[in-house]
């Protein structure tokens, strides 16, 4: 079992529409969360970083972490077409630098 | 200089040759990491560097890789004898805090 699942998608929805994205793990260590979004032929760009548990915004972006159910959330609010590209999770340990990285919900937002 | 940086952006290679690709981090960043990512996957850890010293190197980093970061600026990554496995997007990430900010990557094909 990998350590970080994430549906891979394809996700496809209508310009305005609340999007949510998820990642599920395994290790209870995992204590820092980050979303990158990654356009095609790309280097992934970091959107959200959360220690911990629970709600971070930015703009129109959520970020849940639920860390009694191993379970972390991105929602984006009134969707837009350049919101179109692959979601990457990843979490990290308290300690140590390297990151599991989920692999990648692809997103669609028709005009 | 206000990104990571990585040259080159593409290079096509035929098998059995050897590939050198440069990252040039956020000047501030004393941590930078190599990754490694395929088509529809997420990125996979390679190697990570702490100014001048490698501190850590996945099992994935067969003895073809070879990586360095003299004086704690630049880094290569090079890889011997090229196979076709080989082929991936190779990420260069650089951090001062838990959250990495990645370069645009170098595409590697080798034919």
């Amino acid at each position: 079992q990998k350590e970080v699942e994430q549906d891979p998608g394809p996700l496809s929805v209508p310009e305005g529409a609340i999007v949510s994205l998820n990642c599920t793990y395994s290790n209870s260590a995992f204590q820092y969360f980050m979303w990158y979004r990654q356009y095609s032929r790309k280097g992934p760009e970091l959107l959200m970083y959360t220690y911990s548990s629970g709600n971070k915004e930015d703009g129109r972006f959520t970020a849940q972490v639920d860390k009694s159910s191993k379970y972390i959330s991105l929602f984006i609010r009134d969707s837009q077409p350049s919101d179109s590209a692959t979601y990457l999770c990843a979490m990290k340990r308290l300690t140590g630098n390297q990151f599991y990285f989920g692999t990648g919900t692809s997103l669609t937002v028709i005009p | 200089d206000t990104g990571v940086s990585q040259n080159p952006r593409h290079k096509i290679t035929k098998r059995g040759q050897n590939v050198t690709f440069r990252c040039d981090p956020i000047s501030e960043h004393n941590r930078l990491y190599w990754y490694r990512q395929t088509l529809g996957q997420g990125p996979e850890f390679l190697t990570y560097f702490q100014n001048e010293a490698q501190l850590e190197k996945s099992r994935l980093l067969s003895d073809r890789f070879s990586a360095e970061r003299p004086k704690g600026s630049f880094s290569t990554l090079e890889i011997q004898r090229t196979e076709q496995g080989d082929s991936a997007m190779y990420l260069c990430a650089s951090s001062l805090g838990p959250a990495k900010l990645f370069g645009p990557g170098t595409r590697l094909t080798v034919t």
